[in-house]
């Protein structure tokens, strides 16, 4: 069975720095893209990058370009969204996603972590 | 960037009834729109890829149609757990935009 686990819930002041992470089972980690999506509170969902684990090609949506890093570790299938310095807009729930190598969508989707920035 | 635009923002029907739900495409995506469903405190769920193939466990009442700039998802005759936000989603030149999304909810 195809599983995306993410890390919990954070809770985090501003100027702080933070990594999630998302691990993924039952497939061939390295053989996927592992995109992230953020859902601000009561919004839509945003594309922010995406990583294919094999070989650690990464991209970045411009709005999300220098802002958050996107990161994995084949050896222990897991994929990773950082930040450096959080700011109260990067509250939001964040998932990631896994896409195929010849295809667009995204068929399985990690359960979310809520980030909450709040001095 | 190719922008996607969902309408209605809102749908409000009944149990039992039909829903149309659009996304209109700034330029062509050729078939390569995709559907998800979320429900409150869930993550996303991919219902339609290629703007047609139903997804693994999808009921048949979902359906998808369009190219090019105009897609539509159908809901032939909506469950309780139908009442949701749809979102569609495209990839152009290593770029992936989702639509505003539609939510349908109980009239």
């Amino acid at each position: 069975e195809v599983q995306l686990v993410q890390s919990g819930a954070e809770v985090k002041k501003p100027g702080e720095s933070l990594k999630i992470s998302c691990k993924g089972s039952g497939y061939s980690f390295t053989s996927y893209w592992i995109g992230w999506v953020r859902q601000m509170p009561g919004k839509g969902l945003e594309w922010m990058g995406i990583i294919y684990p094999g070989d650690s090609d990464t991209r970045y949506s411009p709005s999300f370009q220098g802002q958050v890093t996107i990161s994995a570790d084949k050896s222990i299938s897991t994929a990773y969204l950082q930040w450096s310095s959080l700011k109260a807009s990067d509250t939001a729930m964040y998932y990631c996603a896994r896409q195929g190598t010849l295809v667009y969508y995204f068929d399985y989707w990690g359960q979310g972590t809520l980030v909450t920035v709040s001095s | 960037e190719i922008v996607l635009t969902q309408s209605p923002a809102t749908l409000s029907l009944s149990p039992g009834e039909r829903a149309t739900l659009s996304c209109r495409a700034s330029q062509s995506v050729s078939s390569y729109l995709a559907w998800y469903q979320q429900k409150p405190g869930q993550a996303p769920r991919l219902l339609i890829y290629d703007a047609s193939n139903r997804a693994t466990g999808i009921p048949a009442r979902f359906s998808g149609s369009g190219s090019g700039t105009d897609f539509t998802l159908t809901i032939s005759s909506l469950e309780p757990e139908d009442f949701a936000v749809y979102y569609c989603q495209q990839r152009s030149n290593w770029s992936w935009t989702f639509g505003q999304g539609t939510k349908v909810e109980i009239k």
